[in-house]
């Protein structure tokens, strides 16, 4: 079975620290995503990448970083987390130009304390 | 910008037909889909259909596209308790570019 798997469902850190979010995906897609989940407000693309040590920005990528060393990981970096960055974050990936859909991990729920 | 609208909430009984709609403002979107995402999970694509077609049936589910009203709908026939999720409608409007409604809540009654 095709999957995208993110390395923690549950976290919690506190102001101020460094947070790695991480994403693999066993599809040999090209492209990954991350998203923020917020209730009321829907899914907001924070980056994606197309290939190996690329990245885009996406609607709301203030306050995050990403990293793309290997075609089967993505890296959300949050650099100095703050409390209005506690949200369930998405991580998806595609083939192609994602038009058959996109592949979505089980999600991380970050709590900033 | 691009927007894709979805009611919050719907409320059906067991074995009853469920029809999720939404509205999307981009009339050059390519392709259109349904997520479900189940509590504590993430998005799981149901379906798409492409921009130039008008419907399109997999089991229980039908999508209805209305291209010149930019209306899509997803009818689930005789809907089950295993059908309570959040349905997300989205839409892809150019190279990897996809929006996403803000979903909507199916409860279903047994």
């Amino acid at each position: 079975d095709v999957k995208v798997t993110q390395s923690s469902r549950y976290l919690v850190k506190r102001t101020g620290e460094k947070v790695f979010l991480e994403c693999v995906q066993d599809m040999d897609h090209e492209n990954m995503f991350w998203y923020r989940q917020d209730p009321g407000l829907g899914l907001r693309l924070i980056y994606f990448s197309y290939d190996v040590k690329m990245k885009e920005k996406g609607d709301i990528p203030e306050g995050y970083s990403v990293s793309r060393e290997k075609k089967e990981r993505f890296s959300l970096i949050l650099e100095s987390a703050s409390t209005n960055q506690t949200s369930m974050y998405l991580c998806a990936s595609s083939l192609d130009q994602g038009a058959r859909g996109y592949t979505f991990g089980s999600g991380t729920r970050l709590t900033v304390v | 910008g691009e927007d894709v609208e979805q009611s919050l909430f719907l409320s059906v009984r067991e074995g009853d037909s469920s029809v999720i709609n939404c509205t999307y403002t981009d009339s050059s979107s390519t392709y259109l889909y349904w997520y479900k995402q189940e509590p504590g999970a993430g998005l799981q694509l149901l379906t798409y259909i492409f921009s130039n077609m008008d419907m399109k049936q997999d089991q229980r589910l039908t999508v209805l596209l209305n291209k010149k009203d930019k209306h899509l709908s997803l009818r689930i026939a005789d809907t089950q308790t295993g059908d309570s999720a959040i349905y997300f409608c989205a839409e892809s409007w150019g190279y990897q570019k996809v929006t996403f409604g803000i979903g909507t809540k199916l409860q279903v009654i047994p």
